[in-house]
């Protein structure tokens, strides 16, 4: 089974700042089969990015992915009020996994 | 567009099992296209991929909970299920399902919204 950590497990920012989340994997994941989800409270995950830097319908280009192998990271530029949630990576390479989820919170 | 809405009992007894449906409307469960799978989320923690089933009834699951796993579909009324036997506290989450494609296309989406399920006596 492919483990992802991500870190920060809490991310302290402000709106308008940059958030720079990383995901890493236990071994590489194929074909960077890696998705991103925003999760709020109380809802159910949205999907972010796909392909580990595509971004799914209707999401601000504020949000970008990057990475391969075993190492990928979410880039929010410029933080919006709404953008403070969880966040998970999940891969679909090797059956499904998500990592544990790094919290965007405002300082 | 594709909507998934769970429904099932809201609390089981331990040892029981534990039933939910997830109904799709606006599109067909029997695409050829995609995958059909639960998520599960314990209060305040991550998601944990349960399994997925195709419209054939191909089904694969996570290996950790494999062994006390099913997962269903009917094809006549557009919907899937799972059941998880002998539960226990640990089971307590909200339970989603979610459409998902092959390969590159792997990610959920769609959600539905989420059922919270609690295992108590």
């Amino acid at each position: 089974e492919i483990v992802l950590t991500q870190s920060p497990g809490t991310l302290s920012l402000s709106p308008g700042e940059r958030a720079t989340l990383s995901c890493r994997a236990s071994q590489s994941v194929s074909n960077t089969y890696l998705a991103w989800y925003q999760q709020k409270p109380g809802q159910a995950p949205r999907l972010l990015i796909y392909g580990a830097s595509s971004r799914a319908t209707g999401i601000p280009d504020r949000f970008s992915g990057s990475g391969s192998g075993t190492d990928f990271t979410l880039t929010i530029s410029r933080l919006e009020p709404e953008d403070f949630a969880v966040y998970y990576c999940q891969q679909y390479g090797s059956s499904r996994t998500f990592g544990q989820g790094t919290k965007v919170e405002i300082k | 567009q594709v909507q998934l809405q769970e429904s099932g009992p809201g609390l089981v007894k331990p040892s029981e099992t534990l039933s939910l449906t997830c109904t799709v409307s606006g599109g067909s469960i029997s695409s050829s296209v995609y995958y059909w799978g639960w998520i599960r989320q314990p209060p305040g923690r991550g998601l944990d991929w349960i399994g997925s089933i195709y419209y054939s009834g191909n089904t694969y699951y996570n290996p950790s909970l494999k062994s006390r796993v099913t997962i269903s579909v009917d094809t006549s009324k557009n919907q899937f299920s799972l059941k998880l036997n002998s539960v226990t506290a640990a089971d307590t989450a909200v339970y989603y399902c979610a459409r998902h494609g092959t390969g590159y296309y792997g990610w959920f989406d769609p959600w539905g919204q989420g059922t919270l399920v609690t295992v108590s006596s």
